[in-house]
């Protein structure tokens, strides 16, 4: 069973359209929320992430949105191009030992 | 500085072997974490290691068995792998004192 669950699978955007990727968890206990850029053949590497003492947290074309009390965030990438193409995962981590938590996963593709 | 190193890239066992990935971080990590990576499961949590000498079970330890053979080295031991055993493994380093963790490339493992 997993504790953060992802939406969609798959996500193809035109260039320079909005990407979103939607993601909701059930342990209120979680306290930091990152998502994570994986291209095929490398490890996932940290895009940005946010505490839920905040609602948005923007940097650059990417920016996330949390809503504490749906437990519910989602990451927006504006602006969307072709080098954006990667799968995407949410997680969420907790202390003290900030074992993580990851969602299935969004592969997304951004046609030219 | 090379970041996360894992070894092998890939390897092939049948059923009944065992073999031992080895991650080394040159970052000067507290913790360290063992994942594996199958198709619509996200990344899930195998072990970690919040600090030297210390390890714990996360979400499917079942199969594994963890070194923290050093601050820098975290091996993972497969004792009689199994076909079910068959992922790509991710090992993974934080400072310890924030939740970002840093992950190496992967080792794609095929268990026939």
């Amino acid at each position: 069973q997993q504790q953060v669950k992802q939406s969609p699978q798959s996500l193809i955007v035109q260039k320079g359209g909005i990407s979103i990727i939607n993601c909701a968890y059930e342990n209120t206990a979680f306290d930091y929320f990152p998502w994570y850029q994986q291209f095929p053949g490398k490890g996932p590497a940290l895009l940005i992430a946010i505490r839920p003492d905040v609602s948005e947290k923007k940097e650059g074309r990417f920016t996330i949105s949390f809503n504490k009390s749906a437990k519910q965030f989602s990451l927006h990438i504006m602006d969307s191009q072709p080098g954006d193409s990667a799968t995407y995962f949410c997680a969420a981590s907790r202390r003290p030992n900030n074992d993580m938590r990851f969602g299935a996963g969004t592969r997304l593709t951004v046609k030219p | 500085n090379a970041g996360v190193t894992q070894t092998p890239k890939f390897q092939v066992l049948k059923t009944g072997q065992s073999m031992t990935l080895q991650c080394a971080q040159d970052m000067n990590h507290n913790s360290m974490y063992w994942y594996r990576q199958d198709p619509g499961m996200g990344l899930r949590l195998i072990y970690y290691s919040a600090s030297e000498g210390t390890t714990d079970k996360g979400e499917v330890p079942n199969g594994y068995n963890v070194s923290r053979l050093n601050k820098r080295e975290f091996s993972l031991r497969l004792e009689s792998a199994a076909p079910s055993q068959t992922s790509v493994y991710f090992c993974a380093s934080s400072d310890g004192t924030g939740p970002t963790q840093y992950f190496g490339p992967g080792t794609r493992l095929t268990v026939l």
